[in-house]
């Protein structure tokens, strides 16, 4: 069971608009920076997102971050098939002085 | 253009040993934390391990806290992961990823399958 919680899965159509969410505690979502990775199936995670809500160079503004408390969400709008992937939260956690990802949300784009 | 390539994985017997490493590229190595991720079959990514840039300060996964062995070899711009007394509940592929959580890991190398099994 991961220390971040992800639903397990979401969907929506081409063209429209989804969040994944990512929940945590104070003990790392609230008191650090959140990353967003998206994951292809048979690749390595490719990071969408940084610092909560920067996206990095080539990262089209479809794809954005927010957090609030110790909650963070990813937003995709304009859906595309090619979106179908896992993606992944991850943060630092203090309590565990370690690094915690969340257990993947599955895309599926209908 | 930055890589990330690893190498050392394999078939391994349980309560073995093997040692991942990393050869990074195009970049300063010696001036960013690496870390390692796994993902077992099927399953999420696990965050590993990660050492400093200069490799003096290091922090590991409880589940591979006393096993595992993160290190870095700046003059040959290599990472490594030397695994002891491994288990079949480590059987992944493993990346090293290069970063902090906070500035995001950007870049991935492609994995290296480890198996543990009789």
């Amino acid at each position: 069971q991961s220390v971040l919680t992800q639903p397990p899965s979401v969907s929506a159509a081409p063209g429209q608009k989804v969040t994944i969410s990512c929940s945590g505690s104070s003990s790392n979502i609230e008191n650090y920076s959140v990353s967003w990775y998206q994951q292809l199936p048979g690749t390595a995670p490719k990071l969408l997102i940084y610092e909560d809500n920067k996206r990095p160079s080539g990262i089209p503004d479809r794809f954005s971050g927010s957090k609030s408390g110790t909650s963070a969400t990813l937003g995709i709008t304009g859906l595309q098939t090619g979106d179908e992937a896992d993606y992944y939260c991850g943060t630092w956690d203090t309590s565990l002085s370690g690094g915690v990802f969340g257990g993947g949300t599955k895309l599926t784009v209908l | 253009e930055v890589q990330l390539v690893e190498s050392g994985g394999g078939l391994v017997q349980p309560g073995g040993s093997l040692r991942l490493s990393c050869a990074a590229s195009g970049f300063a190595f010696n001036t960013y934390w690496m870390n390692w991720v796994r993902q077992g079959p099927g399953k999420g990514l696990v965050w590993v391990s990660r050492i400093n840039s200069g490799g003096s300060s290091t922090n590991y996964a409880d589940s591979v806290k006393g096993r595992f062995t993160i290190s870095r070899d700046n003059a040959k711009n290599t990472l490594y992961l030397q695994m002891n007394s491994l288990r079949a509940e480590d059987t992944a592929v493993y990346y090293c990823a290069r970063g902090s959580f906070s500035e995001g890991f950007r870049y991935w190398g492609q994995g290296s399958l480890v198996t543990v099994s009789s």
